[in-house]
């Protein structure tokens, strides 16, 4: 069965600073790997997503890389700002199924 | 992306009662609805899945009996949340997917309060 695993929980930075959120994940027979941001009682916003056959995809600030043989993938996240603040959600899709979410890292981003 | 409704965003109600959670995808035909619950500081679990007239497929733990799944049309599913007992309150957010995309799209969640 598939396991999604974020690493670390939470993470706390000064603004400006640049940082990477890990994810991990069990089976490497993916079809796509998504990146989410999830502020506090609200929905998801997707955020970037990378097809297997892909390595990375950028949008921004942002920057996603996927290995999809060794089962991970991270989120580089450029000169960060207080907006920034947010949960982060990796999800993994595997053929005919639906997403399945890590836990989630918790970004603080103080000004 | 495509755009995924839900309502209401908030229900409180009280225990015994059932709560009907609506989920309309509003520019694309979802083929595929998904229904998730999320608990504080966890992240979401599947509860179920289901195909445009056809019965929901629900994962292992979840009471089929007690969450009904209807999807009766390829842009409406809902979720009946029956005797509603306060640990089933929680942030449950539907997904949708079909038409021209192989991309879920997620509603803004309902936040269910059981007292």
């Amino acid at each position: 069965k598939q396991e999604v695993t974020q690493i670390p929980a939470a993470l706390s930075v000064p603004e400006g600073e640049n940082l990477v959120l890990n994810c991990s994940f069990t089976d490497s027979a993916i079809y796509n790997l998504q990146w989410f941001r999830q502020d506090p009682g609200k929905g998801l916003t997707s955020l970037l997503l990378i097809q297997s056959s892909q390595r990375e995809q950028t949008s921004g600030r942002l920057n996603a890389s996927l290995d999809k043989s060794s089962g991970r993938s991270t989120l580089y996240i450029a000169a960060s700002q207080p907006g920034d603040s947010a949960t982060y959600l990796c999800a993994v899709k595997e053929a005919g199924t639906a997403l399945i979410f890590g836990k989630g890292t918790t970004l603080s981003v103080s000004s | 992306g495509a755009v995924v409704s839900q309502h209401p965003s908030r229900v409180i109600c009280k225990s015994g009662t059932s709560v009907k959670i609506e989920c309309r995808s509003l520019d694309f035909q979802a083929t595929t609805m998904f229904w998730y619950r999320q608990f504080p500081k966890q992240s979401l679990m599947l509860m179920a899945t289901s195909n445009e007239g056809s019965k929901a497929t629900y994962e292992q733990g979840v009471e089929k009996d007690k969450f009904l799944i209807n999807h009766a049309s390829l842009t409406l599913s809902t979720l009946t949340v029956t005797s509603a007992h306060p640990e089933d309150s929680s942030f449950y957010i539907c997904s949708g997917r079909g038409g021209s995309y192989n991309e879920q799209f997620f509603g803004p969640g309902t936040r269910l309060t059981v007292l």
